[in-house]
């Protein structure tokens, strides 16, 4: 079955930037969407069709992509930004149409 | 602002089905440009997608899942719901309804994000 890889956990002082990675074969074609999730909490989404904002999401977070990675990067980290992220993006590799879900990261502020 | 709540069982024996229900608020559920979908998420692990529902009652099934899952709507009560089969300990997960954005890439293919959810229900299978 498809997989999106993303780095177990990612550690950083608060106000230095921190980047996470989300990689997976069909990447290249299809856009790009991350959540931040914190502990009993619902997902919010932070960054949608690799790059873009919704309102409300302050504008240290931003998503760019390079072949077939896409990275959320959080700039000036906040103490409030500690959180699950996930990433999610169709797999195309098939004939059948999935919605999937990177494993995650857990970003710890320091 | 759209707000969704999930009801229904938070146990249920192996074999069984559970049936969840999800509530949305404002008269959304009749438009057509959104998935009303479902997503489970096991303890300390990552959401998976099960599947969604849209105007005119279509259906779209995670392939893993796709002989166990079947989603209904029912636009009068702004209601859609989840029933999933012969259900074993593997199934127990925070269970939660999402509103699906259709998106159309370059390219032409058709995707979905997810900007309003629930809260969940834990569902717990056991005997």
């Amino acid at each position: 079955s498809y997989e999106l890889t993303q780095p177990p956990s990612v550690s950083v002082f608060a106000g230095q930037t921190a980047r996470i990675t989300c990689s997976g074969e069909s990447m290249p074609n299809q856009y790009a969407y991350w959540y931040q999730q914190k502990p009993g909490q619902a997902p919010v989404l932070v960054i949608y069709k690799d790059s873009e904002r919704p309102s409300g999401i302050p504008e240290r977070f931003s998503g760019s992509r390079s072949g077939t990675t896409v990275t959320l990067t959080i700039s000036g980290v906040q103490a409030e930004d500690e959180a699950d992220y996930y990433c999610q993006s169709p797999d195309s590799s098939g004939p059948y149409y999935d919605v999937v879900f990177g494993g995650g990261t857990k970003l710890t502020v320091l | 602002q759209v707000q969704l709540q999930e009801s229904g069982p938070e146990l249920v024996k192996p074999s069984q089905t559970l049936s969840l229900t999800c509530t949305v608020s404002g008269n959304f559920l009749s438009r057509d440009n959104y998935y009303w979908t479902w997503i489970r998420q096991p303890a300390g692990k990552g959401p998976q997608w099960l599947g969604h529902i849209y105007i005119p009652g279509r259906t779209k099934y995670s392939p893993s899942l796709e002989s166990r899952v079947t989603i209904s709507l029912d636009t009068s009560k702004n209601q859609f719901s989840l029933n999933l089969s012969s259900v074993t300990a593997a199934d127990t997960a925070v269970y939660r309804c999402a509103r699906g954005i259709i998106v159309v890439t370059p390219g032409g293919k058709t995707q979905t994000f997810f900007d309003y959810w629930g809260q969940g229900t834990l569902v717990t299978v056991s005997s």
